[in-house]
Protein backbone atom coordinates (compact mmCIF):
# COMPACT_ATOMS: atom_id res chain seq x y z
CA UNK A 1 0.00 0.00 0.00
CA UNK A 2 1.16 3.77 -0.37
CA UNK A 3 3.17 4.73 2.72
CA UNK A 4 5.62 7.20 3.63
CA UNK A 5 8.14 6.19 6.60
CA UNK A 6 10.46 8.73 8.67
CA UNK A 7 13.12 8.74 10.62
CA UNK A 8 13.11 8.68 14.37
CA UNK A 9 13.14 11.61 17.01
CA UNK A 10 15.99 14.09 17.40
CA UNK A 11 17.23 15.98 20.33
CA UNK A 12 19.55 18.89 18.62
CA UNK A 13 21.04 21.80 20.43
CA UNK A 14 20.31 25.56 19.29
CA UNK A 15 22.41 26.30 16.43
CA UNK A 16 22.74 22.83 14.85
CA UNK A 17 21.10 21.03 12.02
CA UNK A 18 18.90 18.91 11.79
CA UNK A 19 17.84 16.15 8.79
CA UNK A 20 14.99 14.10 8.65
CA UNK A 21 14.07 11.42 5.81
CA UNK A 22 10.98 10.13 4.59
CA UNK A 23 11.05 6.54 2.56
CA UNK A 24 8.20 6.27 0.23
CA UNK A 25 6.94 2.78 -1.17
CA UNK A 26 3.64 1.23 -3.05
CA UNK A 27 3.80 4.20 -5.63
CA UNK A 28 5.97 5.51 -8.09
CA UNK A 29 8.11 8.46 -6.25
CA UNK A 30 8.92 10.46 -8.77
CA UNK A 31 5.56 11.03 -9.52
CA UNK A 32 4.51 13.13 -7.02
CA UNK A 33 5.86 16.05 -4.87
CA UNK A 34 6.63 15.56 -1.17
CA UNK A 35 5.98 18.45 0.97
CA UNK A 36 7.20 19.13 4.56
CA UNK A 37 4.75 20.30 7.68
CA UNK A 38 5.41 21.33 10.74
CA UNK A 39 3.50 21.29 14.34
CA UNK A 40 5.08 22.43 17.44
CA UNK A 41 3.62 21.09 20.34
CA UNK A 42 -0.23 21.93 21.23
CA UNK A 43 -0.11 24.33 17.76
CA UNK A 44 -1.59 24.08 14.39
CA UNK A 45 -0.41 22.25 11.45
CA UNK A 46 2.36 24.74 9.22
CA UNK A 47 3.59 23.88 5.28
CA UNK A 48 7.06 24.63 5.34
CA UNK A 49 7.73 23.60 1.74
CA UNK A 50 7.78 21.36 -1.32
CA UNK A 51 10.20 18.83 -3.37
CA UNK A 52 9.19 17.53 -6.48
CA UNK A 53 11.29 14.02 -6.50
CA UNK A 54 11.70 13.98 -10.21
CA UNK A 55 13.59 17.14 -10.80
CA UNK A 56 15.03 18.13 -7.40
CA UNK A 57 12.83 21.29 -7.85
CA UNK A 58 12.50 22.82 -4.61
CA UNK A 59 9.96 25.75 -3.30
CA UNK A 60 10.10 26.94 0.14
CA UNK A 61 7.70 28.91 2.54
CA UNK A 62 9.24 32.82 2.99
CA UNK A 63 9.73 31.99 6.56
CA UNK A 64 12.03 29.20 5.97
CA UNK A 65 13.83 30.53 3.22
CA UNK A 66 17.68 30.36 4.20
CA UNK A 67 17.18 27.71 6.67
CA UNK A 68 15.71 24.98 5.03
CA UNK A 69 16.63 22.43 2.36
CA UNK A 70 14.82 19.72 0.47
CA UNK A 71 16.90 16.97 -1.22
CA UNK A 72 15.68 13.54 -2.25
CA UNK A 73 17.55 9.96 -3.26
CA UNK A 74 15.59 8.30 -6.37
CA UNK A 75 17.52 5.39 -5.55
CA UNK A 76 15.61 4.31 -2.43
CA UNK A 77 12.54 6.60 -2.49
CA UNK A 78 13.61 8.73 -0.10
CA UNK A 79 12.83 12.85 0.66
CA UNK A 80 14.95 14.83 2.94
CA UNK A 81 14.29 17.64 5.07
CA UNK A 82 17.29 19.89 6.84
CA UNK A 83 16.66 22.67 8.89
CA UNK A 84 19.75 24.63 10.02
CA UNK A 85 20.63 27.06 12.53
CA UNK A 86 17.95 25.60 14.81
CA UNK A 87 16.20 27.27 17.83
CA UNK A 88 13.58 26.17 20.78
CA UNK A 89 10.91 27.67 18.49
CA UNK A 90 11.65 24.81 16.00
CA UNK A 91 11.14 21.90 18.83
CA UNK A 92 7.56 20.35 16.51
CA UNK A 93 6.58 17.48 14.74
CA UNK A 94 7.58 17.20 11.29
CA UNK A 95 5.69 15.55 8.59
CA UNK A 96 5.96 14.54 5.07
CA UNK A 97 2.87 14.26 3.19
CA UNK A 98 1.84 13.12 -0.48
CA UNK A 99 -0.43 14.83 -2.52
CA UNK A 100 -3.24 12.53 -3.38
CA UNK A 101 -3.30 11.05 -7.28
CA UNK A 102 -4.64 13.53 -10.03
CA UNK A 103 -3.27 16.93 -9.48
CA UNK A 104 -5.13 18.24 -6.33
CA UNK A 105 -3.48 19.29 -3.90
CA UNK A 106 -5.03 17.37 -1.07
CA UNK A 107 -2.53 15.38 1.27
CA UNK A 108 -4.00 11.69 1.48
CA UNK A 109 -0.58 9.95 2.63
CA UNK A 110 0.96 11.58 5.77
CA UNK A 111 4.24 9.83 7.55
CA UNK A 112 3.82 8.92 11.26
CA UNK A 113 5.85 12.22 12.11
CA UNK A 114 9.48 13.20 13.54
CA UNK A 115 9.53 14.77 16.71
CA UNK A 116 12.22 17.27 16.85
CA UNK A 117 13.52 18.90 20.05
CA UNK A 118 15.90 21.66 20.23
CA UNK A 119 17.24 22.25 23.48
CA UNK A 120 20.52 23.19 25.48
CA UNK B 1 -3.46 34.37 2.70
CA UNK B 2 -5.19 33.80 5.77
CA UNK B 3 -7.80 31.10 7.07
CA UNK B 4 -9.34 31.81 9.87
CA UNK B 5 -11.52 28.89 12.11
CA UNK B 6 -13.14 29.15 15.79
CA UNK B 7 -10.61 27.34 18.46
CA UNK B 8 -13.18 24.88 19.82
CA UNK B 9 -16.75 23.82 18.93
CA UNK B 10 -18.37 21.74 21.42
CA UNK B 11 -21.38 19.28 20.42
CA UNK B 12 -23.65 16.95 22.48
CA UNK B 13 -23.72 13.49 20.62
CA UNK B 14 -26.33 12.80 17.90
CA UNK B 15 -26.32 16.47 17.25
CA UNK B 16 -25.07 18.27 14.30
CA UNK B 17 -21.27 20.63 14.36
CA UNK B 18 -20.42 22.96 12.22
CA UNK B 19 -16.75 24.41 11.67
CA UNK B 20 -16.30 27.21 9.62
CA UNK B 21 -13.22 28.05 7.73
CA UNK B 22 -13.47 31.95 6.86
CA UNK B 23 -10.80 33.51 4.16
CA UNK B 24 -11.32 35.82 1.17
CA UNK B 25 -13.13 35.07 -1.31
CA UNK B 26 -12.65 31.35 -0.09
CA UNK B 27 -15.02 30.02 -2.44
CA UNK B 28 -13.02 30.43 -5.38
CA UNK B 29 -10.32 28.17 -4.08
CA UNK B 30 -10.47 23.97 -3.50
CA UNK B 31 -10.63 23.60 0.58
CA UNK B 32 -9.54 20.55 1.84
CA UNK B 33 -10.17 19.37 5.67
CA UNK B 34 -8.21 17.01 7.81
CA UNK B 35 -8.87 15.43 11.51
CA UNK B 36 -6.13 15.08 13.73
CA UNK B 37 -6.29 13.11 17.03
CA UNK B 38 -3.86 13.24 19.88
CA UNK B 39 -0.27 11.70 18.86
CA UNK B 40 -1.61 11.13 15.17
CA UNK B 41 -1.05 12.84 12.02
CA UNK B 42 -3.61 14.14 10.03
CA UNK B 43 -6.39 12.37 7.96
CA UNK B 44 -8.34 13.51 5.05
CA UNK B 45 -11.73 13.67 5.50
CA UNK B 46 -13.22 15.96 2.86
CA UNK B 47 -11.02 17.57 -0.37
CA UNK B 48 -12.17 19.53 -3.34
CA UNK B 49 -14.92 21.58 -1.02
CA UNK B 50 -17.11 18.59 -0.84
CA UNK B 51 -15.37 14.95 -2.02
CA UNK B 52 -14.85 12.43 0.49
CA UNK B 53 -11.62 9.46 0.86
CA UNK B 54 -12.98 6.31 0.62
CA UNK B 55 -13.44 5.38 4.06
CA UNK B 56 -14.74 8.09 5.90
CA UNK B 57 -18.18 8.27 6.76
CA UNK B 58 -21.31 10.21 4.76
CA UNK B 59 -21.82 11.93 8.15
CA UNK B 60 -18.77 14.36 7.29
CA UNK B 61 -19.60 16.62 4.33
CA UNK B 62 -18.00 19.58 3.51
CA UNK B 63 -19.23 22.83 1.64
CA UNK B 64 -17.85 26.40 0.52
CA UNK B 65 -19.15 29.44 -0.88
CA UNK B 66 -18.13 33.31 -0.91
CA UNK B 67 -15.68 33.90 2.63
CA UNK B 68 -16.80 30.57 4.21
CA UNK B 69 -15.98 26.98 3.97
CA UNK B 70 -17.78 24.46 6.29
CA UNK B 71 -17.26 21.15 7.79
CA UNK B 72 -20.54 19.66 9.33
CA UNK B 73 -20.50 16.15 10.71
CA UNK B 74 -24.23 15.09 11.32
CA UNK B 75 -25.11 12.64 14.36
CA UNK B 76 -21.63 13.15 16.14
CA UNK B 77 -19.91 10.35 17.75
CA UNK B 78 -17.54 10.12 20.61
CA UNK B 79 -14.63 9.26 17.92
CA UNK B 80 -15.28 12.43 15.75
CA UNK B 81 -13.59 14.66 19.29
CA UNK B 82 -10.53 15.80 17.45
CA UNK B 83 -8.59 19.05 15.75
CA UNK B 84 -10.13 19.90 12.41
CA UNK B 85 -8.03 21.80 9.91
CA UNK B 86 -9.24 23.35 6.88
CA UNK B 87 -6.48 23.63 4.01
CA UNK B 88 -6.16 25.75 0.70
CA UNK B 89 -3.52 26.44 -2.13
CA UNK B 90 -2.74 29.83 -2.16
CA UNK B 91 -2.04 30.33 -6.20
CA UNK B 92 -0.45 33.87 -6.09
CA UNK B 93 2.18 32.36 -3.62
CA UNK B 94 2.26 28.81 -4.26
CA UNK B 95 1.85 27.98 -0.66
CA UNK B 96 -0.12 25.60 0.88
CA UNK B 97 -1.60 27.02 3.90
CA UNK B 98 -3.76 25.21 6.86
CA UNK B 99 -6.33 27.25 9.42
CA UNK B 100 -5.78 27.72 12.80
CA UNK B 101 -7.50 24.36 13.71
CA UNK B 102 -10.71 23.93 15.83
CA UNK B 103 -10.91 21.60 18.19
CA UNK B 104 -14.04 19.38 18.37
CA UNK B 105 -15.29 18.65 22.40
CA UNK B 106 -18.32 16.07 22.40
CA UNK B 107 -19.88 17.02 25.25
Amino acid sequence: QVQVVQSGAEVKRPGASVKVSCQASGYTFTGYNIHWVRQAPGQGLEWMGRINPKTGDTHFAQKFQGRVSMTRDTSINTAYMELSRLRSDDTAVYYCARPALGGGDWFDTWGQGTLVTVSS
Amino acid sequence: YVLTQPPSVSVAPGQTARITCGGDDIGSKSVNWYQQKPGQAPLLVVYDDRDRPSGIPERLSGSNSGNTATLTISRVEDGDEADYYCQVWDSYNDYEVFGGGTKLTVL
